[in-house]
């Protein structure tokens, strides 16, 4: 079974500090990778996706995530963070092939000091 | 618009007294499931269907119950709440079993069970 995991629990920075958030997944064959955001009080959105092709991929709002094969390795980052980027990120992977559910890391809470 | 309809946003119950929570989406969406959300845990799935009259269990499903008879509602019911499954639900759906389509969240449900 895969696994996810978001090593960073809490990151605080300060507006236009950039920023990468971690995230490793463990399984041996082929994946789709997730990055959703929770705002405060809202549902998940999703951020960005990868699925094949470009290992680089840009998502909404400016962050983009890079898909590392072998360091199985899928971080997110923002060259330059808003007071509005405060919120729950949650790294998430499934594979790709048949009926695989997403399985979400324990989430990193991003807090962005005006 | 497109969307994950969950009912009722929020919920304070008594033990043992069976409640439901409503998901309904309007995206002719096949695959169905849902998540419950607890700090420092992430999102862990605890059912999930992949059509109508077709569920199966997911990483938590003691406690749950869920039915799908038509292709746009997947309602979860607890027979029997318990204080432990005092926490934040979401549903998800997407358009097809297969891994690489991305889900889409309900608002999400936040139930106390006293």
């Amino acid at each position: 079974a895969q696994s996810v995991s978001q090593h960073n629990h809490h990151v605080i920075l300060s507006e236009a500090a950039s920023l990468e958030l971690g995230c490793n997944y463990s399984y041996g064959g082929t994946v789709n990778l997730f990055w959703y955001v929770q705002y405060p009080g809202q549902h998940l959105q999703l951020l960005l996706k990868y699925f094949s092709g470009d290992p680089l991929v840009k998502g909404i709002k400016g962050f983009e995530a890079e898909f590392i094969k072998s360091k199985f390795s899928f971080n997110l980052r923002k060259p330059s963070v808003q007071w509005s980027d405060t919120a729950e990120y949650f790294c998430a992977v499934n594979a790709n092939f048949g009926n695989e559910k997403l399985t979400f890391g324990t989430g990193t809470r991003l807090t962005i000091i005006p | 618009e497109a969307q994950v309809t969950q009912n009722p946003r929020y919920l304070i119950t008594v033990t043992g007294k069976k409640l439901t929570v409503t998901c309904s989406q309007n995206m002719n969406h096949e695959y169905m499931s849902w998540y419950r959300q607890d700090p420092g845990l992430g999102l862990r799935q605890i059912y999930y269907s992949m059509n109508v009259e077709v569920t199966d269990k997911g990483d938590v499903p003691e406690g749950y119950k869920v039915s799908r008879k038509e292709k746009r509602n997947f309602p979860l019911i607890l027979e029997s709440p318990s204080p432990n499954q005092t926490s934040l639900y979401f549903c998800a759906s997407s358009l097809r079993p297969q891994a690489n389509t991305e889900a889409f969240f309900g608002q999400g449900t936040r139930l106390t069970v006293v």
